[in-house]
């Protein structure tokens, strides 16, 4: 089973801090996603990677930086904060390597509170 | 407006009832996704079925391209089986992007 582990589960920040929110993915899987999820929207996408060193804007990426160092990690980023943000952030990687068809296994989330 | 509708937004149930799920989409479809989601929980992936019927256990996941809908089917609804499902469309544009309904919230209560 694909193994997606989010850090922290928890955040609490000040507005106009900065938050970074990892991501580590043992599955070896090219494509990296970060989603938001808010009631009333459901899951919206922020950014996305095809590989090491490639990060894409999704529907919805500002305010938002994202980092992809190795297969392995993907980061998201936000340099300065809004209770706008305040929401659950989920991670997922996909497991196919053109994109198209492909299943997506997501981490357990982290509930970010930007107060 | 909203590319991919779910239907109802929440359900109660008795346990042993069946469900019926519904996700229409007003794009064109290159795969469709079903989700289970536990209160406060992550995603876990049902069915990905871009068409036709696939069956796992109770669920049964039906996709009709040509009518744009696809449902989900819970038969002798659990307890367990409590939480959100949120289906997800990857248009027929190229490349993936997941495009998620708002979910459907199931309470089956004992």
């Amino acid at each position: 089973e694909a193994a997606v582990t989010q850090s922290p589960r928890n955040k609490v920040a000040v507005t106009g801090g900065k938050v970074t929110l990892s991501c580590n993915q043992t599955n070896n899987h090219n494509n990296m996603y970060w989603y938001r999820q808010d009631t009333g929207h459901g899951l919206r996408l922020i950014h996305y990677s095809y590989g090491a060193g490639s990060t894409e804007k999704g529907d919805i990426p500002d305010g938002y930086k994202a980092s992809r160092p190795s297969q392995e990690n993907f980061s998201l980023i936000l340099e300065l904060a809004t209770p706008s943000q305040t929401s659950v952030y989920f991670c997922a990687s996909g497991d196919q390597g053109h994109f198209s068809n492909e299943r997506l296994f997501f981490g357990h989330g982290t509930k970010l509170s930007v107060l | 407006g909203q590319q991919v509708q779910q239907s109802p937004a929440s359900l109660v149930l008795q346990e042993g009832e069946n469900a019926e799920l519904q996700c229409n989409f007003s794009t064109s479809l290159n795969s469709m996704q079903w989700f289970y989601q536990r209160p406060g929980g992550s995603l876990v992936s049902l069915f990905y079925n871009p068409s036709g019927t696939k069956h796992s256990g109770r669920l049964t996941s039906t996709t009709v391209i040509k009518e744009r809908r696809s449902s989900l089917h819970i038969s002798s609804s659990q307890t367990t089986d409590s939480g959100t499902y949120l289906c997800a469309l990857e248009q027929d544009s190229g490349y993936n992007k997941l495009t998620f309904g708002k979910g459907t919230v199931l309470l089956v209560s004992p």
